[in-house]
């Protein structure tokens, strides 16, 4: 069964530091996503993308996030200069148009 | 504010039970979710509906557009499907994402 793959599954960093989050989607799928979530708190939207460009973007996704696709299968999320606060587990998803999103396991990021 | 709520936010059940959790929400929507984080951390989406109900196996969706609210149930419940289970929102029309908090359910064998 297709699934959508992240890596790391860890990461640690200093403050300031850049880290860059990787995903893998669904092949055939054109809709992607990020999202994080604070441990204990609920899972926030950061960002949607579709066709090579944002689709959507939350308050959260500052100037200090960008998100990219390189090639044809990865999906990265950059952080820029890290801060306490950003330690989260960050989930990537994709979907087909109309149809539920597959979600990846996540990244847990600790900022340091 | 929460433009998504749900209740209860914590659940215990008896094996065999019905079980049903709440969403309502504030803003217009063109989609709502359901999805599982299981006690790992992992997210699955359950249901992705706009209108009326769905069925999937033990669990079945239905939302009521106009009172801007929609229920999860879980028939025969399981100790498997002890979870998260998370309300999400589509919101047009720049298809802002909302979530709720989650309602934590366990189900005892």
């Amino acid at each position: 069964e297709p699934e959508v793959t992240q890596t790391p599954s860890h990461q640690v960093t200093q403050m300031g530091q850049e880290v860059i989050l990787r995903c893998v989607p669904i092949s055939n799928h054109l809709y992607f996503y990020w999202y994080r979530q604070i441990l204990g708190q609920k899972v926030e939207f950061l960002v949607s993308f579709y066709n090579n460009e944002i689709s959507e973007k939350s308050e959260i996704f500052d100037d200090q996030f960008s998100v990219e696709r390189p090639d044809g299968s990865n999906f990265t999320l950059k952080i820029r200069s890290t801060k306490l606060e950003d330690s989260a587990m960050y989930f990537c998803a994709s979907s087909v148009q109309g149809m539920g999103q597959f979600f990846g396991p996540g990244t847990r990021l600790t900022v340091l | 504010k929460n433009e998504v709520e749900q209740s209860p936010q914590n659940l215990t059940a008896q094996e065999g039970e019905f079980i049903t959790i709440n969403c309502s929400y504030s803003v217009g929507i063109s989609a709502l979710h359901w999805l599982q984080q299981h006690p790992g951390g992992g997210i699955v989406s359950l249901f992705m509906l706009s209108s009326g109900k769905k069925k999937h196996g033990r669990l079945i969706a239905t939302i009521n557009i106009q009172e801007k609210h929609s229920s999860l149930h879980i028939t025969a419940s399981h100790p498997r499907d002890s979870a998260v289970y998370i309300c999400a929102v589509i919101s047009p029309p720049g298809n802002q994402f909302y979530f709720g908090t989650g309602t934590s359910l366990t189900v005892i064998p």
